[in-house]
């Protein structure tokens, strides 16, 4: 079965260091997420991409951070300068259309220190 | 600003006993979805209601969605220790962009066997 696959599953960076989180979506998929769930609370929606740029965006996904598709298959998060409340496990997300099933991938928990 | 709201926060069960958690959204929704997160795991689609009044069976989970598609039901007959987990429900608000889904902070739902 086709699934969302991310890398790494745990990332640790230090404060103001830029970190990349890399997404490879389910290859028929059009539209691509990014969510953000700190620990123990609830999923947060942090961007949505499709046709090559940003479809939408939340109040958190601010100037740290970026989202790019450089090639066919990857999708990936930058936060430029790390901050402590960064911490967090990010989940990539994909679908195949506006308003269907999305799939998760398993997340990558990104600790800063 | 548009909030889906979940109650209650956690919930624990016998084994065999009846579970409902329910979602309340401040604006009308085009759709809502549900998800369930295993502990340590990643959100997995469980389904997608559209309709005012509709109500949909997986098995021993119903789910219905209010006439006025604000509101939506989980109910687990019978809950078994493999239904452990975080459900989630994700509502699209209507006259938005089809890309921003909001998730609800979940029940996270215990099962004492």
């Amino acid at each position: 079965e086709p699934e969302v696959t991310q890398t790494p599953s745990h990332q640790v960076t230090q404060m103001g260091q830029e970190v990349i989180l890399r997404c490879v979506p389910i290859s028929n998929h059009l539209y691509f997420y990014w969510y953000r769930q700190i620990l123990g609370q609830k999923v947060e929606f942090l961007v949505s991409f499709y046709n090559n740029e940003i479809s939408e965006k939340s109040e958190i996904f601010d100037d740290q951070f970026s989202v790019e598709r450089p090639d066919g298959s990857n999708f990936t998060l930058k936060i430029r300068s790390t901050k402590l409340e960064d911490s967090a496990m990010y989940f990539c997300a994909s679908s195949r259309g506006t308003a269907t099933e999305a799939f998760f991938g398993q997340g990558t928990r990104l600790t800063v220190v | 600003g548009q909030q889906v709201m979940q109650i209650p926060q956690y919930q624990h069960v016998q084994e065999g006993e009846d579970f409902t958690t329910y979602c309340n959204s401040s604006t009308t929704l085009s759709n809502i979805q549900w998800y369930k997160q295993r502990p340590g795991g990643h959100p997995v689609f469980l389904i997608q209601l559209v309709k005012s009044g509709e109500v949909k069976k997986q098995k021993r989970l119903t789910f219905q969605f209010g006439e006025a598609k604000k509101n939506s039901s989980l109910h687990i007959t019978a809950t078994q220790t493999t239904d452990v987990g975080t459900y989630f429900c994700a509502g699209l608000p209507m006259k938005t962009s089809y890309d921003k889904v909001i998730f609800g902070p979940g029940t996270s739902l215990s099962v004492i066997p």
